[in-house]
């Protein structure tokens, strides 16, 4: 079956901390992954986008890499800041839809 | 503002009602989204629009949800007969293109079914 995991446990590290975060699929062959950010009662800020033949993006702080391989995205957080406490949701394509995964809670605290 | 609007934000509802969703996406947008997201869990497609195409109603639940875009702009979702499950929020997004591009989401609309 298809499916695109995500660590359903939050992830709390320390302020100044690098953050990583994993996204991983199955029967899935994506030309591309996103990754949004959510805060509570909010709906998704797009962050990132990564294609399939590409193996690293970054913008500023945040560094995503995609290994068409093991099926994984992978999302950094360098010199991270209490204020990028939110969940962190992947999403790829399939076919013509975008498919979400359920998120990762991160709390960084100081 | 110039980002994705939605209407209500909160709705109350009994079970057995009818509710209509709003959603007013970036202008220039050409495709808009309908996502439904539960407590706790990822968001679920729906349906989508492209401009003047058919829409993609794949990801519709059940007969008792229907959506409908005039032209580019505004959207609306409609739950008929609602039920306790539909309880959720329904987030709305538009891009100016299909998923390749970025896509914009609303606030949201929380749903409770009493």
């Amino acid at each position: 079956s298809q499916k695109i995991e995500q660590n359903s446990e939050a992830l709390n590290i320390q302020e100044g901390k690098t953050a990583t975060l994993t996204c991983n699929y199955t029967n899935y062959s994506p030309a591309y992954l996103q990754w949004y950010r959510q805060d509570p009662g909010r709906g998704p800020v797009f962050l990132l986008l990564i294609r399939e033949n590409e193996k690293e993006k970054r913008k500023e702080r945040l560094k995503v890499t995609f290994d068409t391989t093991l099926k994984q995205s992978l999302f950094h957080i360098t010199a991270s800041q209490p204020a990028d406490s939110a969940t962190y949701l992947c999403a790829l394509d399939n076919t013509d839809k975008l498919i979400f995964g359920t998120g990762t809670r991160l709390q960084v605290f100081p | 503002g110039a980002g994705v609007s939605q209407s209500p934000s909160n709705k109350v509802t009994e079970k057995g009602k009818d509710v209509e969703l709003r959603c007013d996406p970036i202008s220039g947008h050409t495709a808009l989204y309908w996502y439904r997201q539960r407590l706790g869990q990822g968001l679920e497609f729906l349906i989508y629009f492209q401009g003047n195409s058919a829409p993609d109603k794949s990801g519709l639940p059940s007969d008792r949800f229907s959506a409908e875009r005039t032209g580019e702009s505004v959207s609306t979702l409609t739950i008929q007969r609602t039920q306790q499950e539909d309880s959720a929020v329904y987030l709305c997004a538009s891009s100016l293109g299909l998923f390749q591009e970025t896509q914009y989401f609303g606030p949201g609309t929380r749903l409770l079914v009493l």
